[in-house]
């Protein structure tokens, strides 16, 4: 079964800091890969995805995330916090293959403090 | 904003009763899909509709029901309430993903449902 889990619930960095937002995926194959953000009483809105190709992708805000096989994960990254950034951030898939309509399966996401 | 408008934002039922929820999807998309989202958790898929007809199905029961209009905005339907469908649900629009397109999700900001 297609799964996706992101081990750290809560994480809290300081403004300017750096961050890491870890994802591990369970498939048979490589899956179509997005981060999404959600901000209090907001939709989501996506960060970045993979699809194929260069195993760095570059997202909007600053984040980028990468791919890697070898270790079926896909963590976000940010070189420099800012206070706007905390939020809820999800990782999620869809499975790649004939008859896949294009269903998320989303992991059950990392809440982000910014401490000033 | 992502062209994605849901209604209501917020509303209160009591168990046993049903809700419609109703969402507008992006000019130009031709696929929606309903997600729920309870609280403290990611989003789970709910269904998916495409050109008026289903085109997957998550894990939820016969009482979850969809319509898609021919203006491809669509309604969410569940009856009998219980209050495990308390949650915020989400719908997103987007292209069909057909095999070798890479679609991407519009969300809107949910419609939160408490049932009491």
């Amino acid at each position: 079964a297609q799964s996706v889990t992101q081990p750290d619930i809560h994480i809290t960095v300081s403004e300017g800091a750096s961050l890491e937002l870890r994802c591990n995926y369970s498939y048979g194959a490589t899956p179509y890969l997005f981060w999404y953000v959600q901000s209090p009483g907001q939709g989501l809105q996506l960060l970045l995805k993979y699809f194929s190709g260069d195993t760095l992708v570059q997202g909007i805000k600053g984040f980028e995330a990468e791919f890697k096989r070898s270790q079926s994960s896909f963590n976000l990254r940010k070189p420099s916090v800012h206070w706007s950034d905390a939020a809820e951030y999800f990782c999620a898939l869809v499975p790649r293959g004939s008859g896949n309509t294009g269903k998320l399966i989303f992991g059950q996401g990392t809440t982000l403090q910014v401490k000033p | 904003e992502t062209g994605v408008t849901q209604s209501p934002t917020h509303l209160i039922k009591t168990r046993g009763q049903q809700v419609t929820l109703r969402c507008s999807s992006q000019s130009g998309h031709n696929t929606v899909s309903w997600y729920q989202q309870a609280l403290g958790q990611g989003p789970q898929f709910i269904f998916q509709y495409y050109r008026e007809e289903e085109n997957g199905r998550g894990n939820f029961p016969p009482r979850f029901s969809g319509l898609q209009f021919p203006n491809y905005s669509s309604e969410l339907n569940v009856n009998a309430l219980e209050l495990d469908d308390s949650a915020l649900y989400l719908c997103a629009s987007s292209l069909e993903w057909a095999s070798g397109r890479t679609g991407e999700l519009f969300f809107g900001e949910g419609s939160r449902l408490t049932v009491l």
